[in-house]
This record gives structure tokens, C-alpha cells and sequence, in this order.
């Protein structure tokens, strides 16, 4: 158990639909990274925050977006989704030897 | 972040070592080299990093050259539990884009009975 949760596990949607995605990180740590996995790309990060604020973008679409509360838990908003953003996605704490969620398995229909 | 390179598949035998190799040829004196590893479709797994020294930890060990361009990953007695994706990393550790990491395709480590 890495200490960080992620909700839901598993979400399937349609097409056009938005989903929200949620991220508590260990206990402690202000940090979280988003990353996706997708069959054809890999892993790769999308964003991250630190202790509420937006600290480095990676190839994230302006169709997502993510924010951290001020309990520290994050949540990325997938809105209009396609098909092509069926993936897993992960978040991780606690830099550099970052600890990893369990992720959530998005399948757009 | 430093690029690296990996061979994409490995065998080992189970209770055998696994040696999995990488090459970092680009990284920089203050850059670390990172291992973690993703058993299928779960969350990757921070495995262990070092600098300059050899490093051992519960999981691994780690070998890295004098001239710190290549370094190699050891199981030292894989199990069939130890089947999965290695990734070796040298993740950007300045500015705002503090401990983000960029996976490469990785090894897939494929331990038979």
C-alpha cells in the first residue's frame, strides 16, 4: 500500500461526457503528479501541484484540468471526452521517490 | 531529463538473478538514476535510486559505472512475482518541475518457473 488512494477504480462513460477523477496523497505530502497511460503513448505526466498550486504541465489537453484542495487531495476534470482518452491514470506523492496510486481505469463508450 | 535506454524484454529464470541494464550517457553530475516497476496495470512502484554509489535496499541492488553513463538493476533472486516493466529514470530535479517523471518504454522482465 503506497498510502495513496484514488477514486473511483473503474469508470466507463460515453463520449462527450465528463468525468472527475480524485487523488488523496500520503499523509504529509504536498505534492501531487498526474500521469496517464494510454496503450499507444505510455506512461506520461500530465500536471502537477504543490501544496494548491499549479506547478508544471506536461502533455496535458486543454480538455482536462486538475486542481488541489486545501486538504491537499487533487482532482482532474476529463471533460468532452473521446475515445481516444481511455486510459489508465495515476497519481503519485511524495518526490523523487514518488509514491503511486492505484489508479483509474477510464473506457470512454 | 536525462535520456535513457533500455532493452524492451528480458528472461530470467525464477530464483536466478536478474540483471537489467540501462544507459544514461546525458546524465548530469547531480542527477540521480531511478528504478521503479509496474506489474501489470498497477500503480508503478518505486524501486531504488542512487548517485554515484552502489545501493541496496529490501528489493533490489543497484550498480552504477564509475563514469555514471549505464547502470544495472539486480533481483537478486527474481520470483514469478518480480514479472513486470522495469523503467530506469533520471528525473528533472530542478526548477518547478521538481520529481517529474518521464517513463521511457522500459524493460518488460518476464521471470519463467
Amino acid at each position: 500500500d503506497s498510502g495513496v488512494t484514488q477514486t473511483p477504480k473503474h469508470l466507463i462513460t460515453a463520449t462527450g461526457q465528463r468525468v472527475t477523477l480524485r487523488c488523496s496523497p500520503r499523509s504529509g505530502d504536498l505534492s501531487v503528479y498526474w500521469y496517464q497511460q494510454s496503450l499507444d503513448q505510455g506512461l506520461q505526466f500530465l500536471i502537477q501541484y504543490y501544496n494548491g498550486e499549479e506547478r508544471a504541465k506536461g502533455n496535458i489537453l486543454e480538455r482536462f484540468s486538475a486542481q488541489q484542495f486545501p486538504d491537499l487531495h487533487s482532482e482532474l476534470n476529463l471533460s468532452s471526452l473521446e475515445l481516444g482518452d481511455s486510459a489508465l491514470y495515476f497519481c503519485a506523492s511524495s518526490p523523487p521517490d514518488q509514491y503511486f496510486g492505484p489508479g483509474t481505469r477510464l473506457l470512454v463508450l | 531529463d536525462a535520456k535513457t535506454t533500455q532493452p524492451t524484454s528480458m528472461d530470467c529464470a525464477e530464483g536466478r538473478a536478474a540483471n537489467l541494464p540501462c544507459n544514461h550517457s546525458t546524465i548530469s553530475g547531480n542527477e540521480y538514476v531511478y528504478w521503479y516497476r509496474q506489474i501489470h496495470s498497477q500503480g508503478p512502484q518505486y524501486i531504488i535510486h542512487g548517485l554515484k554509489n552502489n545501493e541496496t535496499n529490501e528489493m533490489a541492488s543497484l550498480i552504477i559505472t564509475e563514469d555514471r553513463k549505464s547502470s544495472t538493476l539486480i533481483l537478486p533472486h527474481a520470483t514469478l512475482r518480480d514479472t513486470a516493466v522495469y523503467y530506469c529514470i533520471v528525473p528533472n530535479m530542478g526548477g518547478t518541475s521538481y520529481g517529474k517523471l518521464t517513463f521511457g518504454q522500459g524493460t518488460i522482465l518476464t521471470v519463467h518457473p
